[in-house]
């Protein structure tokens, strides 16, 4: 079975520059997770789709931080304009259904590095 | 979601068994305990979870005290690619959204 696809691996750009993030989760998987990981943190999470709908980005920074899911499977992660602080590991997860039963696990990718110089 | 807490560090033998604490003292009748592994540069794990019985896979057992206040993961003979940062999650049955805290980082030695 296909894990997470993230891409790309890593990316380093100067502050105030824009950059995007890839995600394809696993087959079959409704709900679609991006987490930000700071060094020495546990991940945080960013938004959450269910399908092609948004569920969750409370922690979303809205004014410089984007994501989509057009048609319910890949995703986007956009950040514009970078900031220093942005330099962390940006993960994508998936689950099956994220009805959240006791059963649901996360599937998470490799990972985006960022560094913002 | 009620909060955990891990030691930030443990050691353990090449063989030997690997017990890793979770303390949990908030935790309400409908949430589980899940534990999920990160091996450096690779995204989280899942590993195993339950509700208040002790759980056993292919990876680990889960064993969680009589008052659900406390859980311990353990890895009957840890080798070297467990050297792993481990994090102990409380979630709520029907919420899909992991909250992630610092874990443990356990270092795995010959």
């Amino acid at each position: 079975e296909a894990g997470v696809a993230q891409s790309p691996r890593y990316k380093i750009i100067e502050k105030r520059q824009s950059v995007a993030f890839w995600c394809n989760p696993i087959s079959g998987h409704a709900t679609l997770y991006w987490y930000q990981q700071i060094l020495g943190q546990g991940p945080k999470l960013l938004i959450q789709f269910q399908n092609n709908g948004v569920v969750d980005d409370s922690q979303l920074p809205k004014d410089r931080f984007s994501a989509e899911r057009l048609k319910g499977v890949d995703s986007t992660l956009k950040i514009q304009p970078a900031k220093l602080e942005d330099s962390a590991v940006y993960l994508c997860a998936s689950s099956l259904g994220g009805t959240g039963g006791a059963y649901e696990k996360l599937f998470f990718g490799s990972g985006t590095q960022l560094s913002v110089l | 979601d009620a909060k955990t807490t891990q030691p930030p560090s443990m050691d353990c033998a090449e063989g030997r068994a690997a017990n890793l604490p979770c303390n949990h003292s908030t935790i309400s009748g409908n949430e589980y305990v899940y534990w999920y592994r990160q091996i450096h540069s690779q995204g989280p794990q899942y590993i195993i979870h339950g509700l208040k019985n002790n759980e056993t896979n292919e990876m680990a057992s889960l064993i969680i005290t009589e008052d659900r206040k406390s859980s311990t993961l353990i890895l009957p003979h840890a080798t070297l690619r467990d050297t792993a940062v481990y994090y102990c999650i409380v979630r709520v049955a029907f919420s899909s959204t992991l909250t992630f805290g610092k874990g443990t980082m356990l270092l795995v030695s010959p």
